[in-house]
């Protein structure tokens, strides 16, 4: 079967630094997706990744090693707005989206 | 509009009764997807559409059905709702599958449904 894992909750400090993995196991692999979700709101998409490597966009970053099954979404300086949670999301060979359950990051002051 | 609406908001329904679940965007995407998300759990795929005339299932399409009569409007009707059925929906849209790009999905805000 198709599976998605990321960590249910992690806590961090306001101006740290965090990283919140994601390990996947699908039929197919066309791309890697984080969404950010805001609670009582949409998800919005915050990257994607196909290539083995950094993609660096401002306070966050995505990496991909596609061998391992693994991505990490990497947010810096962290702001209180950061607190929400993060989706991890894989299209697989059908180009459909398997979806993780979602990684809930609190930030405390 | 800007992007992808749904209506209503949210709804309290009774068992048994039929309700229909609207959403439209106005990024002439070809392909729109409908979701429910409970807690704990992931995004689950409902049904989709690739294209105008064309719909297909998703991971948990019973109980629910779609129509795709032209680019913008994809509606979800629950013919006969069903307390399991409460949860949050949320339509999406993209330029499609294979298409150029990263075939990224945006979401429209959601339906709160609960059904009693």
């Amino acid at each position: 079967g198709q599976n998605i894992d990321q960590p249910t909750e992690m806590t961090a400090t306001e101006g740290a630094i965090v990283q919140i993995n994601c390990t996947y196991q699908t039929s197919g692999f066309n791309g890697l997706f984080w969404y950010q979700q805001h609670a009582g709101e949409a998800p919005t998409f915050l990257s994607y990744n196909v290539l083995d490597g950094l993609e660096e966009k401002g306070r966050f970053s995505s990496f991909l090693s596609r061998s391992k099954g693994y991505s990490y979404l990497l947010l810096k300086e962290l702001q209180m707005k950061d607190s929400a949670s993060y989706l991890c999301a894989v299209l697989d060979s059908n180009y459909q989206l398997i979806w993780g359950a979602g990684t809930k990051l609190i930030i405390k002051p | 509009i800007a992007g992808i609406t749904q209506a209503p908001t949210s709804q309290i329904l009774a068992a048994g009764r039929r309700m229909t679940l609207r959403c439209t965007q106005d990024m002439r995407h070809n392909a729109m997807y409908w979701y429910r998300q409970d807690l704990g759990l992931g995004l689950r795929l409902i049904h989709y559409s690739n294209t105008a005339g064309t719909t297909g299932k998703g991971e948990v399409p019973d109980g629910y059905s779609v129509s795709r009569a032209n680019t913008d409007d994809f509606p979800l009707t629950l013919a006969s709702a069903v307390p399991s059925q409460t949860s949050v929906y949320f339509c999406a849209s993209s330029n499609g599958p294979g298409a150029e790009g990263s075939d990224t999905q945006y979401f429209g805000p959601g339906t709160r449904l609960t059904v009693l």
